[in-house]
């Protein structure tokens, strides 16, 4: 059974281009959450979907990200305009019901030049 | 505000002794306190977890204490590994819901 999978592991983005970020669930598994994480700190949470739906988006800047995880394919984190700001590590987590152990991927590393 | 204080910030322990990371929370709704082991360019593992029903929960070598009354929970590795070396995050959560994660403590276990 594969993992949470993240693609690409690696993004370079140069200042007011757009950062697409996917996260494949492991199979079964229908709710995902996203956080980002900082140098030296800990993950925070961004977002938290289900299948057509954002359940939870309150720590996402209003501006310049969006998320959605569709009904087929994998869930997209979106980054518009990046700023250097934006240069962190972003994870995605999955479980196959809300509660159950979040399993985390590897992680996209955005870097904005 | 942080939510989950995590300490310390690194820790260096000797083949074979014991490693002790400490959290406090302070939301007392949160009742989901799981522990997480990330390897460099590698995401969160999950390494152990405990609701507050219980004091102490133990897995091989890694055993989770907690306290409901200080809101403190803390992780103990016996027997350190070299291969223990890791960045360790505590973790809480209210329900079923979104984790708040602690700052991590960088273990280093000197062979």
């Amino acid at each position: 059974n594969a993992g949470v999978m993240q693609n690409p592991r690696h993004l370079v983005r140069r200042r007011g281009q757009e950062a697409r970020l996917r996260c494949s669930p492991m199979k079964g598994h229908s709710h995902v959450y996203w956080y980002r994480q900082l140098p030296e700190e800990g993950l925070k949470f961004m977002v938290y979907l289900q299948k057509e739906n954002i359940i939870d988006e309150s720590g996402m800047p209003k501006e310049r990200f969006s998320a959605e995880f569709p009904k087929e394919g994998p869930s997209i984190l979106r980054i518009q305009q990046v700023v250097r700001g934006d240069s962190a590590a972003y994870f995605c987590a999955s479980s196959p019901i809300s509660g159950i152990e979040q399993y985390f991927g590897p992680g996209t590393r955005l870097t904005v030049t | 505000q942080q939510q989950v204080k995590q300490s310390p910030q690194s820790l260096i322990v000797q083949k074979g002794g014991i490693s002790i990371i400490n959290c406090a929370y302070e939301n007392t709704a949160f009742d989901y306190f799981p522990w997480y082991q990330q390897f460099p360019g590698k995401g969160p593992a999950l390494l152990i977890a405990i609701r507050p029903d219980v004091s102490e929960k133990k897995e091989g070598r890694f055993t989770i204490s907690f306290n409901k009354s200080a809101k403190q929970f803390s992780l103990h590795i016996m027997d350190s590994q070299p291969g223990d070396s890791a960045t360790y995050f505590c973790a809480a959560s209210k329900g079923y819901s979104t984790l708040t994660f602690g700052k991590g403590t960088m273990l280093l276990v000197s062979p």
